[in-house]
């Protein structure tokens, strides 16, 4: 059980267009979900929180008119990644939280596989 | 930054050996997780150490905790060339609802 979803795996766009990226807990109610990003050979930066229905919280200095982020619904957080550029590419990982995963402790996130964005 | 660090950067090791790699943290935590990730994947979590235990153990991988020095480490025991990876320690601050990554060390296990 735990899964966590993401789609696309691998997505290479055109700079100045927008991309959604979905993230999905495939077995169970995500009432917080996380996004993450990642360079490479780094460490997870978290971008922002979000919490089902409210607006999300977002890490200092992280765009949230760049980096859309709505979660409508218990399973499913979209990440819209707004007028790309190149410095946008990196690989981005969503991870979900549940209280009811590991008795109400609210500690332990299951990630996705992450997407990796490529804006030419 | 609260970011933690870990010791090694990077880890070369036969098949057979076992591997410890060593994390750093700066203030009083709720818990500290270690994560591992194959080469363009996700996280998957692997250990949960909570500020009140000492070591913890679950297969060939043991956990401990020092909360005097905010470090902890991670064994690996009879390492395979399967568990070449980057491994993160993860901690929860107090008072924090997130966890902050380290900057992970990349295991290489040769067979």
């Amino acid at each position: 059980g735990a899964v966590v979803s993401q789609h696309p795996s691998r997505v290479i766009c055109k700079s100045g267009t927008s991309v959604k990226i979905e993230c999905r807990s495939l077995d169970f109610q995500a009432t917080t979900m996380f996004w993450y990003r990642q360079f490479p050979k780094q460490s997870l930066m978290l971008m922002a929180t979000s919490n089902e229905g409210s607006k999300a919280t977002y890490e200092q200095g992280v765009e949230k008119d760049k980096f859309l982020i709505n979660h409508a619904s218990l399973t499913l957080s979209t990440l819209t990644v707004t007028s790309a550029h190149p410095e946008d590419s990196s690989f981005y990982i969503c991870s979900a939280r549940s209280p009811g995963l590991d008795g109400g402790a609210r500690e332990t996130q299951y990630f996705g596989p992450g997407t990796r964005l490529l804006v030419l | 930054s609260q970011q933690g660090e870990e010791d090694p950067q990077a880890l070369s090791i036969q098949e057979g050996e076992n591997a410890t790699m060593n994390c750093s943290y700066k203030t009083s935590i709720n818990n500290l997780q270690w994560y591992r990730q194959n080469s363009g994947r996700g996280l998957v979590h692997l250990i949960l150490i909570r500020s009140n235990e000492r070591e913890k153990h679950s297969g060939r991988l043991r956990v401990t905790l020092d909360t005097s020095k905010k470090s902890s480490s991670l064994l690996i025991t009879a390492s395979r060339a399967a568990d070449t990876a980057s491994y993160f320690c993860a901690t929860l601050y107090s008072g924090y609802s997130t966890l902050t990554f380290g900057k992970g060390t990349m295991l290489l296990v040769s067979p």
